[in-house]
């Protein structure tokens, strides 16, 4: 089954602070891995992807995404989170029952929210 | 990454009627998509918009209810028909490429917001 999951509905943080967005996947072919950010009344944004390489990933706006084959995670991170990166933030996985590398499966999403 | 302009960014529409939503991308491009936003939800994948040929659809998506059309490698429409409330949403254009070696990701429009009353 192809399928990534998002356990937290909503994510917390002090600015300054580092951040955690935690993602989940199972796939039957090799996991093509990706997050995407949404501002409020906004598309979506892709932010990095995992294909393969570094098990660590760095993508836009200081962002970057652990790997982790093992537990099947690729969490999101940020050494220090920022008001504006509040935001609805998608994990999302590569769906191998189709032959376009662009069929992809969005998680449920989790809402970030930095307090100053 | 492409820029992708979507028409109309919201509209508040009676139900019963019907209404088209354009994507244009500045650029060719060999994959193109629409996804509905349901208030609260995860993205859902509506059909593949195909260049020249009649799109694919997604099950639980039907060509009477959401028929596209794609002229060209740079526009596409989706059009919401016999609208309710349930239909409202925001609609999600987007864009990917099948070269070789594409690794899937995918650039989105900055949504249709419709309301249905």
């Amino acid at each position: 089954a192809q399928s990534v999951a998002q356990p937290e509905d909503q994510v917390n943080v002090a600015e300054g602070n580092p951040l955690t967005v935690k993602c989940t996947y199972s796939v039957s072919g090799n996991p093509y891995l990706f997050w995407y950010v949404q501002y409020p009344n906004r598309g979506l944004q892709f932010l990095l992807k995992y294909i393969t390489g570094d098990n660590l990933v760095k993508g836009s706006y200081g962002f970057e995404a652990e790997f982790n084959k093992s537990q099947t995670s690729f969490h999101l991170k940020k050494p220090s989170a920022l008001v504006s990166d509040s935001a609805l933030y998608f994990c999302a996985v590569r769906d191998w029952r189709y032959s376009s590398a662009s069929k992809i499966i969005f998680g449920s999403g989790t809402r970030l929210s930095i307090r100053p | 990454s492409a820029v992708i302009s979507q028409k109309p960014s919201r509209d508040i529409c009676q139900r019963g009627t019907s209404l088209t939503i354009q994507c244009q991308v500045d650029s060719q491009v060999t994959m193109m998509f629409w996804y509905r936003q349901q208030p609260g939800q995860s993205l859902t994948l509506i059909a593949t918009a195909n260049q020249g040929s009649e799109a694919t659809y997604e099950s639980g998506f039907v060509i009477d209810k959401f028929p596209i059309s794609r002229p060209n490698l740079t526009f596409s429409t989706l059009t919401v028909s016999n609208m309710s409330p349930e239909d409202s949403s925001i609609y999600l254009c987007s864009v990917g490429n099948s070269n070789p070696g594409n690794t899937g990701e995918l650039f989105f429009g900055e949504g249709s917001r419709l309301t249905v009353l």
